[in-house]
C-alpha cells in the first residue's frame, strides 16, 4: 500500500543550528501537509503545499514540495528551544484521496 | 473555544475492562476520525466517519467500535482491553482540507 516515509526519526541539535526533516512518498501526492506536535500535546496543522516545486515560508520555517510531488522537506533555520516537538508530514494520495501520515521526526534542541 | 474536545484526558484501567472515549467537534466539519499514537509517536488512522457514515475502517480489532450519534460526535468504545491497547487516542475532524486534532486521551491498560 501507499507509504509516506519520513527521516530522520530523531534529531538533536544545539540551539542556533539548522534542522531539516524529509518526507518521501511511494506514490504521487495531490498535496502535502505539515503538522507539529509539542511534547504532551496534539498535532497542530502548520501548512499545506499543493503545487509542484512549491516553496512556502513561515518565519524561520521553509517548506518545499518536490517537482514530482512525491517528496517534501521542512527546514528550520537557527533553531530555538520553542521548536522542540515532533514534526509530521502527511500526504494525500492522488489515487485514493487518503491522507497518510509520515512517522514523524522528533526534534530536541539543546540550549 | 475548543474546536475538537475529547474526554477523558487520561484513562487507567485493568486488562479485560470495557471503556469509552467521547469526542465532540464544534467546527461544523463533515468528517471525523480516530487516530492511535503509539509510544514511538507513530500516528495510525483507525476509523473515519463522514456525516455519521463509516468510510474508513483500517485493520483494527473488532473490540474497537466507533459510534457517531450525529455529525458533531464520534465516540470510541473498546471491549476487553489488552495491554497493547495502551496508547494515546486522538479524535480529529476535517472538512476536506487539513485535520484538526483533539487533545488526546492517554489510555493505560494495567
Amino acid at each position: 500500500g501507499q507509504q509516506v516515509m519520513q527521516i530522520p526519526q530523531y534529531q538533536h541539535v544545539q540551539e542556533g543550528e539548522d534542522f531539516t526533516t524529509y518526507c518521501n512518498s511511494s506514490t504521487t501526492l495531490s498535496n502535502i501537509q505539515w503538522y507539529k506536535q509539542r511534547p504532551g500535546g496534539h498535532p497542530v496543522f502548520l501548512i499545506q503545499l499543493v503545487k509542484s516545486g512549491e516553496v512556502k515560508k513561515q518565519k524561520r520555517l521553509t517548506f518545499q514540495f518536490g517537482e514530482a510531488k512525491k517528496n517534501s522537506s521542512l527546514h528550520i533555520t537557527a533553531t530555538q528551544t520553542t521548536d522542540v516537538g515532533t514534526y509530521f508530514c502527511a500526504g494525500t494520495s492522488s489515487n485514493t484521496g487518503k491522507l497518510i501520515f509520515g512517522q514523524g521526526t522528533t526534534l530536541q534542541v539543546k540550549p | 473555544d475548543t474546536a475538537v474536545s475529547q474526554t477523558p484526558k487520561y484513562l487507567v484501567t485493568q486488562m479485560g475492562n470495557d471503556k469509552s472515549i467521547k469526542c465532540e467537534q464544534n467546527l461544523g466539519h463533515d468528517t471525523m476520525y480516530w487516530y492511535k499514537q503509539d509510544s514511538k509517536k507513530f500516528l495510525k488512522i483507525m476509523f473515519s466517519y463522514n456525516n455519521k457514515e463509516l468510510i474508513i475502517n483500517e485493520t483494527v480489532p473488532n473490540r474497537f467500535s466507533p459510534k457517531s450519534p450525529d455529525k458533531a460526535h464520534l465516540n470510541l468504545h473498546i471491549n476487553s482491553l489488552e495491554l497493547g491497547d495502551s496508547a494515546v487516542y486522538f479524535c480529529a475532524s476535517s472538512q476536506g482540507r487539513w485535520v484538526y486534532f483533539g487533545p488526546g486521551t492517554r489510555l493505560t491498560v494495567l
